[in-house]
């Protein structure tokens, strides 16, 4: 079963406009850690965010948002106000503490900011 | 410096050949990880190495051989390979292994090419 799901495939904006990208994890371990990633056309996957399943609250960083929510078990990313350099492929990761080593990709979501 | 780096950044290989991907990072991070990343697909965990011993294997053929002959450095040996590996292989190092709170941080990656 997918421990990380990116329903969303592809994603077009213009310039300027929000988007939110959707994750949505599945885990039964009680500490777990969640993780956004940017992979621009280089190649080189960016770490953007990390957050414990014990801290709910909200992040923010310049145009960047993050909302966690352990009810719904979704970490969903937003963008306001978007430029042509965030289109990229985001990924999604999921890490859990008492289930071994491994880190948990969803399939990606690509993003396309039209100028 | 928060940095990984990668060499070489393209490889063209014939099904016969032999040749070594390296990467090195100088963090102090003990756990360093190869992955391979085919088109529009998340990365896919091959070994990774905990304090220069070899940690995780996951299945993978032994056309491809990991070597970690010092806590900067990571290799991944190539040998007898399939046009069917041709990917992307992505490096990484974290402060520990993951499924604790440490981000891995990637390198550019080896775009390699086998003919």
């Amino acid at each position: 079963a997918q421990k990380v799901t990116q329903a969303q495939t592809e994603i077009s904006v213009v310039e300027k406009e929000d988007v939110t990208l959707d994750c949505v994890y599945e885990t039964r371990d009680t500490t777990y850690y969640l993780f956004w990633y940017k992979q621009p056309p280089s190649g080189e996957l960016v770490f953007l965010i990390r957050r414990n399943s014990f801290d709910e609250q909200n992040e923010i960083s310049g145009r960047y948002s993050w909302n966690f929510q352990k009810s719904t078990s979704s970490f969903n990313f937003t963008i306001t106000a978007s430029q042509v350099v965030d289109s990229a492929v985001y990924f999604c990761a999921l890490s859990e503490v008492n289930t071994g080593n491994q880190f948990y990709f969803g399939t990606g979501t690509s993003l396309t900011v039209i100028p | 410096d928060t940095e990984v780096t990668q060499t070489p950044k393209h490889l063209v290989m014939g099904m016969t050949n032999k040749k070594s991907l390296k990467c090195e990072q100088h963090m102090g991070h003990r756990a360093m990880y190869w992955y391979k990343q085919k088109a529009k697909k998340p990365p896919e965990l091959m070994f990774v190495y905990s304090y220069e011993k070899l940690s995780i294997n996951e299945s993978v053929p032994s056309r491809f051989s990991p070597e970690c002959p010092n806590s900067s450095l990571l290799n991944l040996h190539l040998h007898a390979l399939q046009p069917e590996d041709s990917a992307l292989y992505l490096c990484a190092s974290s402060q520990e292994l993951a499924g604790t709170s440490n981000e891995q941080f990637f390198g550019p990656g080896t775009r390699l090419t086998v003919l």
